[in-house]
C-alpha cells in the first residue's frame, strides 16, 4: 500500500514569511508525529497525534510553530515569520496503535525547507 | 544525560563481512522499545528492527539482528554479510512508555560498505 507521504518535498521561503508543510499519513494508522532533522540538531521530535488531538506539542521550539490534523488523517505543519535557523528537513511518521502493543514509525520522504 | 548514544560517527566494513553499530541508552521508564532506522543518501528513513524492553529473545530480520544486554543498556545492531546498499546513516532510537510516544534518536553512525 501507499507509504507516508509529504508535501512539498522542497519549500525555499524568504525569511519572515509564513510556510505550510503537508503530511498523508499510512491508511489506518492513527498516530501522526513529525520529527525535524538539521545538521546541528540531528533529529528532534516536535509533536505527535492521536487521531485529532496532540496529546505531547512539547518539541515544538516557538510560537511561531503550530499543527492540526483533521478528519484523523492529514497533518499541517505551519511556520509563521520563518527564521533561518528553521531550514531543516521536516519528517513525518506515522504509526499504527492497537492495544498495548508498541509499533513502528513510518517515514515520509521529508520536506527540505530553506529559508533565505 | 543523553537518552540514546551512538559513539561511532563512521564505520567502514568490507562487501560480506559483518559489522556491528553501538547503541546504549538510558531509561528508568521499565517498558521501552529500541529501534534501528537505516538512512540512505536519498534521505528516507526505513525501519529495519525492534526490541521491546520485555523482549527475551534477540530480534532478527534478515541479516539484521539486534544485541539486547538490558543490564548494560546496549542494544547493538550487527548486518551480515554487508551489501553495497548498506551503505548509508544508521540510527538507533528508543521510545518510552506509552504505546505511541515519541522517539528519541541517537546521533547516528555513517556506515561505508567498501569493496
Amino acid at each position: 500500500g501507499a507509504g507516508v507521504s509529504q508535501s512539498p518535498s522542497n519549500k525555499v521561503t524568504e525569511k519572515g514569511k509564513d510556510v505550510e508543510l503537508r503530511c498523508d499519513p499510512i491508511s489506518g494508522h492513527t498516530a501522526l508525529y513529525w520529527y525535524r532533522q538539521s545538521l546541528g540538531q540531528g533529529l528532534e521530535f516536535l509533536i505527535y497525534f492521536q487521531g485529532n488531538s496532540a496529546p505531547d506539542k512539547s518539541g515544538l521550539p516557538s510560537d511561531r510553530f503550530s499543527a492540526e490534523r483533521t478528519g484523523g488523517s492529514v497533518s499541517t505543519l505551519t511556520i509563521q515569520r520563518t527564521q533561518q535557523e528553521d531550514s531543516a528537513v521536516y519528517l513525518c511518521a506515522s504509526s499504527l496503535v492497537s492495544g498495548g502493543a508498541l509499533y513502528e514509525q513510518y517515514f515520509g520522504p521529508g520536506t527540505r525547507l530553506t529559508v533565505t | 544525560a543523553q537518552k540514546i548514544t551512538q559513539t561511532q560517527p563512521g564505520m567502514f566494513v568490507q562487501e560480506k563481512e559483518a559489522v556491528t553499530l553501538d547503541c546504549t541508552y538510558d531509561t528508568s521508564d521499565p517498558s521501552y522499545g529500541l529501534f534501528w532506522y537505516k538512512q540512505p543518501s536519498s534521505g528516507e528513513m526505513i525501519f529495519l528492527i525492534y526490541q521491546g524492553s520485555y523482549d527475551q529473545q534477540n530480534a532478527t530480520e534478515g541479516r539484521y539482528s539486534l544485541n539486547f544486554q538490558k543490564a548494560r543498556k546496549s542494544a547493538n545492531l550487527v548486518i551480515s554479510a554487508s551489501q553495497l546498499g548498506d551503505s548509508a546513516m544508521y540510527f538507533c532510537a528508543m521510545r518510552e512508555g506509552g504505546t505511541a510516544s515519541k522517539l528519541t534518536f541517537g546521533t547516528g553512525t555513517r556506515l561505508q560498505v567498501t569493496l
